[in-house]
């Protein structure tokens, strides 16, 4: 059974810091992996998506790295400001192993705030 | 239409009665998911459809839960009998395909009193 661990559960720091958020998954046999945000009381916005054949990829202040073969992903987001406080969750898609879900399995998240 | 749209956005309904909730997915989007998420609590998985293949129904805890999906557009999640604890945010999600870039919509809040 695929499981998702993200650590830390909370972060805070003062604004301008590079911090890394990690998520570490026990099935390597994914199609892909997925961050995203989510806002008190919102839906989730995805942030990046990586392919099981990708190692990272990048958007803005945000790089996403993926490990297969460790079970592991890290989602680094550079000059942190105030509006980057949300909590962010990552998520595993697709189970080779099992030949046919595309479903993905979460995270509990990492809650950050940045502080001014 | 421009994004996943879920209705209603909020739900109070009493316990031992029935909800349908809507999803109306991205056009062109083969598949579609179903989260919920209680208070605090990470996303669970509940039911994801993928074209014309048999839904994958394992996330769903109890034969009151149920879902469809027409066409292969719109889903609807209808809970039975419902209990308190079946008070979460139930959120939608629709991908391309199997593997591509998922994204949700806004949820609905469901309130069982």
């Amino acid at each position: 059974k695929q499981e998702v661990t993200q650590i830390p559960a909370a972060l805070s720091v003062p604004e301008g810091e590079n911090l890394v958020l990690n998520c570490s998954f026990t099935d390597s046999a994914i199609y892909n992996l997925q961050w995203f945000r989510q806002d008190p009381g919102k839906g989730l916005t995805s942030l990046l998506l990586i392919q099981s054949s990708q190692r990272e990829q990048t958007s803005g202040r945000l790089n996403a790295s993926l490990d297969k073969s460790s079970g592991r992903s890290t989602l680094y987001i550079a000059a942190s400001q105030p509006g980057d406080s949300a909590t962010y969750l990552c998520a595993v898609g697709g189970f080779i192993r099992s030949g046919n879900t595309g479903k993905l399995i979460f995270g509990q998240g990492t809650t950050l705030q940045v502080k001014p | 239409g421009a994004g996943v749209s879920q209705s209603p956005s909020n739900k109070v309904t009493e316990k031992g009665k029935d909800v349908e909730l809507r999803c109306d997915p991205i056009s062109g989007h083969t598949a579609l998911y179903w989260y919920r998420q209680s208070l605090g609590q990470g996303l669970e998985f509940l039911i994801y459809f993928q074209g014309n293949s048999a839904p994958d129904k394992s996330g769903l805890p109890s034969d009151r839960f149920s879902a469809e999906r027409t066409g292969g557009s719109v889903s609807t999640l209808t809970i039975q009998r419902t209990q308190q604890e079946d008070s979460a945010v139930y959120l939608c999600a629709s991908s391309r395909d199997r593997g591509t870039e998922a994204f949700f919509g806004q949820g609905t809040r469901l309130t069982v009193v």
